[in-house]
Formats: structure tokens, C-alpha cells, sequence
């Protein structure tokens, strides 16, 4: 089992332009959570998708959004990047137990962004 | 809504020597908690978690962490600091079913030989 895997590693933009992120969650995982750490920071709510729907989402305007695919990976696209948009994007999966709770999120290695 | 306060943002212990990092939650309903590690450039590291069962939670790599309801804590301990464990700690707490995490602002641990 690879785990939840992320592309690219890092990635590097200017002020303005647009980005895509993808996430591959672990075997079984239905469900995929987007965060946004930036330096120093912990780790920052952006969104959750779940059966191809956004189920949840954080303080984040609207320039952040997301997709789930049929085969339960995800994207996160960000439009006209902010210098404050630099941060490491991590993806997160999960899976319902059978009591209804999302018992745990295995995070991916995240993506690097850095906009200049 | 929930919150998680980490009381310290840096801990400096010598290896062989206990850990203790603190961290409070709030929490509108009965949370779930967990603590995290980072080590650098690596992906976050589930220690352990609470949810609702045994209120002394053990981990991996020797950590263990006691929910006390009345205190709001969720402090994580660890008999004997080793040289690895230097890393970024971060306490999570999620409300339950569907509910995303929140995580505090984390603690960097660092073991002096």
C-alpha cells in the first residue's frame, strides 16, 4: 500500500497565476481533506470531499476549489495566487468506520508552493 | 466550535529524560483527540488518539497521552526522551462524525545529547 501520495513535490509560481495540486488517498479511503501549513504554522482546514461532493470547507475564499474523481482522488486548484499562498498543501485521507466517525486521516508528504 | 491551545511552542529536554508537552482543547462535543508528529520534510505521523474509550491512551514509540475531561487537557508524555523523537508535535481535536480536524499551532521538540 503506497499511502497517500501527492504531486508535485514542490512548485513554484507568480502572483496571478493558477495551480492544480493532486492527491491520491490511501487504499480503501473514500474521503479527502485538503490543508494549507504554513511556515511555523499548523496545519489549516481548506476543504473535505466525499462521494465527489464538497462536504465541508474552512475559512478560505473562494479562489480555493476543489474536485474528487470516481477513483476518489482529488484536486485542489487555487486561482490568482497571493504571495500569502505559499505554504505546504497537505492531502489527507479517511474512511468512514462503522460507527459514522472518521476515526483517523492519514496524511500525504504535501506539496511545497511557493509564489513569487 | 473547537479549538486546541499547545502551551508550549518549544520544549528542550536531554536524552533518557521525561516529555511533557501540553495541549487544551474546547470542544462543543464529546471530541475526539490526537497527537501528531512531524519530523522535517516528512508527512505527519499519527502518535496516538482518543476517542471515547480508555481516557490513558498509548502510542507508538513509547507516548502516551491522558484525556482529562475536567482540565480540557490532552498532555503527552514519554518516559525517556531518545534523539529521534526530535520533531514537531501537534494536538488535534475533531468533533466526530464528518468533522474536520483542527490542529494546534504545534510544538517543536528538541533532545539535547
Amino acid at each position: 500500500d503506497a499511502g497517500v501520495t501527492q504531486s508535485p513535490t514542490h512548485l513554484i509560481k507568480t502572483r496571478g497565476q493558477q495551480v492544480t495540486l493532486r492527491c491520491s488517498p490511501k487504499s480503501g479511503h473514500d474521503t479527502v481533506s485538503w490543508y494549507q501549513q504554513a511556515l511555523g504554522q499548523g496545519p489549516q482546514f481548506i476543504f473535505q470531499y466525499y462521494e465527489e461532493e464538497e462536504r465541508q470547507r474552512g475559512n478560505f475564499p473562494d479562489r480555493f476549489s476543489g474536485h474528487q474523481f470516481p477513483n476518489y482522488s482529488s484536486e485542489l486548484n487555487v486561482n490568482a495566487l497571493l504571495l500569502g499562498d505559499s505554504a505546504l498543501y497537505l492531502c489527507a485521507s479517511s474512511m468512514l468506520t462503522l460507527a459514522g466517525d472518521y476515526n483517523e486521516q492519514f496524511f500525504g508528504p504535501g506539496t511545497r508552493l511557493t509564489v513569487l | 466550535a473547537q479549538s486546541v491551545t499547545q502551551l508550549d511552542s518549544h520544549v528542550s529536554v536531554s536524552e533518557g529524560t521525561p516529555v511533557l508537552l501540553r495541549c487544551n482543547y474546547s470542544s462543543s462535543y464529546s471530541p475526539s483527540l490526537f497527537w501528531y508528529v512531524q519530523h522535517p520534510n516528512k508527512g505527519l505521523q499519527l502518535l496516538l488518539k482518543y476517542t471515547s474509550a480508555a481516557t490513558l491512551v498509548k502510542g507508538i514509540n513509547g507516548f502516551e497521552a491522558e484525556f482529562k475531561k475536567s482540565e480540557t487537557s490532552f498532555h503527552l508524555t514519554k518516559p525517556s526522551a531518545h534523539m529521534s523523537d526530535a520533531a514537531e508535535y501537534f494536538c488535534v481535536v475533531s468533533a466526530g462524525y464528518g468533522q474536520n480536524f483542527v490542529f494546534g499551532p504545534g510544538t517543536r521538540l528538541s533532545v539535547l545529547p
